[in-house]
């Protein structure tokens, strides 16, 4: 079965600094996507950076970047210079390739602080 | 160009009602998913409308069922309420049949529509 954790319930951070948010994931398949979804109060998820299991070069977006450590089954997100407009929740996906049934963990609360 | 819209934003019904949920998908998208949102947690797949048809479903009763149109809208329907039905129920919408096989394509989510059942 394809399951996603991530260990952080809640995460703070000044406006400003760098944080990392971790998630490891369970599969036993080679060819997969990897996902960082960002849901603020508005409730819209909203993609924040994606990741092919076969690159090994790590996914940046502006100051979204990732860490994939395949071989670890690890996908944690990087925020440089975290802005305010970055509290939320955010939640690490992943899905196979021959599937649409896209997996998510239970989310890391993510608290931007002036 | 509007994005994936859906109603109602927020709805209260007792246990043992039915109620419909419906989903427009964003312009140029084919593709309908239904996410379950409980409280807490991350979002999980009912299923998935490709061609006015159910292509693919996640481990959920038949309680709940769907439908799309031909203008590729969307409805999910749930029979006989369950307080544990009560959660953000998110549609998202994609082209083509196959997530990823789309190349850059990804999942556009709605605000979704918050369920009470009380």
């Amino acid at each position: 079965a394809q399951t996603v954790t991530q260990s952080q319930p809640e995460m703070s951070v000044q406006e400003a600094e760098t944080v990392t948010l971790s998630c490891t994931y369970d599969t036993s398949e080679n060819n997969y996507y990897l996902f960082w979804y960002k849901q603020p109060p508005s409730r819209q998820m909203i993609l924040v950076i994606r990741q092919e299991a076969y690159k090994q070069q790590n996914a940046t977006e502006n100051r979204f970047s990732v860490n994939f450590q395949k071989a670890a089954k690890s996908f944690s997100l990087k925020i440089s210079d975290s802005q305010l407009g970055d509290t939320a929740m955010y939640f690490c996906a992943f899905i196979l390739y021959n599937n649409n049934d896209m997996r998510f963990g239970a989310g890391t609360r993510l608290t931007v602080k002036p | 160009d509007a994005g994936v819209t859906q109603s109602p934003t927020h709805l209260i019904k007792t246990r043992g009602q039915q109620v419909t949920l419906r989903c427009s998908p964003k312009s140029g998208h084919d593709t309908v998913s239904w996410y379950q949102q409980a409280l807490g947690q991350g979002p999980q797949f009912i299923f998935q409308y490709y061609e006015e048809e159910e292509r693919q479903r996640g481990n959920f009763p038949d309680r709940f069922s769907g439908h799309q149109f031909p203008n590729y809208s969307s409805e999910l329907n749930v029979n006989a309420l369950l307080l544990g039905d009560s959660a953000l129920y998110l549609c998202a919408s994609s082209w083509g049949a196959l997530l990823v096989r789309s190349g850059a394509n990804v999942l556009t989510f709605g605000a979704g529509s918050r369920l009470t059942v009380l």
